[in-house]
């Protein structure tokens, strides 16, 4: 069975400009996390999609980040435009289950390591 | 709220030597409880989690941890290191209803010597 697949595995930007991350979930998994993680720490849930719907996203600072994620299987995750602090490594994850009260497992990507300069 | 505090950013042990990573959770309800390991430039993988069913629970490669309500921790231990388990280690706390997020701890590296 395949994977979290995440793309691209590292990048670098300069401060205002824009990048986006690509996430492609293990099949079938209906809930999928973007986390990021900046160094030193663990990760913090940035926003959960529950199929193509958005179930907690308290944490995105809305007014640079956005995420969508089409027809409930791949993501994206966008920061426009980024600043320093946005340096971090994005993590993707999935899980299988729909129900609210789910015990299943998140499968980790092996994430995105962002460098703003 | 939930949160999770681990104690000891590092922790260094010899090969052969017991593993005890520590963790304690805060909780107003009753919590379920995860360990991940992240190997340099990989994600997470989960080692183990608690569910509210038997207290003690066995994971992946040796690890196992016991859920202690008294004290409100949740401890990882392994009898005896391996010079591949030197990575850094996650406990992450959730409630048990809703689609409540997984709350990470800052995380303790493990270091292994021959």
């Amino acid at each position: 069975e395949a994977g979290v697949a995440q793309s691209p595995r590292y990048k670098i930007i300069e401060k205002r400009q824009s990048v986006a991350f690509w996430c492609n979930p293990i099949s079938g998994h209906a809930t999928l996390y973007w986390y990021q993680q900046i160094l030193g720490q663990g990760p913090k849930l940035l926003i959960q999609f529950q199929n193509n719907g958005v179930v907690d996203d308290s944490q995105l600072p809305k007014d640079r980040f956005s995420a969508e994620r089409l027809k409930g299987v791949d993501s994206t995750l966008k920061i426009q435009p980024a600043k320093l602090e946005d340096s971090a490594v994005y993590l993707c994850a999935s899980s299988p289950s729909f129900l609210r009260d789910s015990t299943d497992t998140q499968y980790f990507g092996p994430g995105t390591r962002l460098t703003v300069l | 709220a939930q949160s999770v505090t681990q104690l000891g950013s590092h922790v260094s042990v010899s090969e052969g030597a017991l593993v005890l990573l520590r963790c304690n959770y805060s909780s107003s309800v009753p919590p379920y409880l995860f360990w991940y390991v992240q190997y340099p430039n990989q994600g997470l993988q989960l080692l183990l989690k608690y569910t509210s069913a038997a207290t003690l629970v066995k994971g992946i490669n040796g690890f196992e941890a016991e859920f202690k309500k008294s004290e409100t921790s949740f401890h990882l231990t392994k009898p005896s290191a391996h010079m591949s388990d030197a990575a850094e280690y996650f406990c992450a706390v959730r409630t048990n209803t809703g689609f409540q997020k997984l709350v990470f701890g800052t995380g303790t590296r493990l270091l292994v010597s021959p």
